[in-house]
């Protein structure tokens, strides 16, 4: 069956390091999304793709960069954790169809903990 | 800039009770509405998906509406059960049908008692 997988599922990291978060989605979907979740907040977008070479900045992107290097794939990247970063990451894809966003489906998700 | 609010945040009933949950948002230019369910540590499971032409959507015992024109959407959950305790999550596009995400509501954290 087809997936979204995302990698690591628990990760603890300390202030100022580099954090790469993976998604791989085996739908072959253009759109891939990048949401945080937290307590009090919900979910907020992070960054977007609409395909290859493709990456869009959302609601709360400073600090993240994404790179779409291929359709499967949209790996989330921390340049220098802080504190603030500390959350549960889900990564999302879906296939637009007749210009709607089409139905969304996300990953078990990435629980980050900066220390 | 749209926002989804959901009533109520919390809701916890004996089992077989029908239940409604509801979902409000403030642009009522969207495409179409999607309700979701998450379990505790776990990802978001997609339960229906509205599009804006419809008026309903089911599927087994839930039951979805939308309402554009007033903003409001309901999932309706027939004979409750335990295993349907969870939070449920709706949540409509950013801008019209751009596929630049969704807007998500906070939950209604559902407990169905045994």
């Amino acid at each position: 069956d087809a997936e979204i997988t995302q990698s690591p599922r628990h990760k603890i990291t300390e202030t100022g390091r580099q954090v790469t978060l993976a998604c791989h989605q085996t739908w072959n979907h253009n759109n891939m999304f990048w949401y945080r979740q937290d307590l009090g907040h919900g979910l907020r977008l992070i960054h977007y793709s609409y395909g290859v070479q493709d990456t869009n900045k959302g609601e709360v992107s400073d600090g993240y960069s994404v790179s779409r290097s291929n359709t499967e794939d949209l790996p989330l990247t921390l340049e220098s954790a802080a504190s603030s970063q500390t959350s549960v990451y889900f990564c999302a894809s879906s296939s637009p169809s007749a210009g709607n966003t089409g139905e969304l489906f996300f990953g078990e998700g990435s629980r980050l903990t900066v220390l | 800039k749209q926002e989804v609010t959901q009533i109520p945040a919390a809701l916890s009933v004996p089992e077989g009770e029908n239940l409604v949950l509801n979902c409000s948002f403030t642009d009522s230019a969207i495409y179409n509405l999607q309700w979701f369910r998450q379990d505790p540590g776990k990802g978001l499971t997609s339960l229906l998906l509205i599009q804006s032409s419809q008026r309903e959507q089911t599927s087994g015992r839930l039951n979805a509406s939308l309402d554009k024109s007033s903003g409001r959407s309901t999932l309706y959950i027939a004979a409750s059960q335990p295993g349907d305790s969870a939070t449920y999550l709706c949540a409509v596009p950013n801008s019209g049908g751009g596929a630049d995400g969704l807007t998500f509501g906070k939950g209604t954290h559902l407990i169905i008692q045994p």
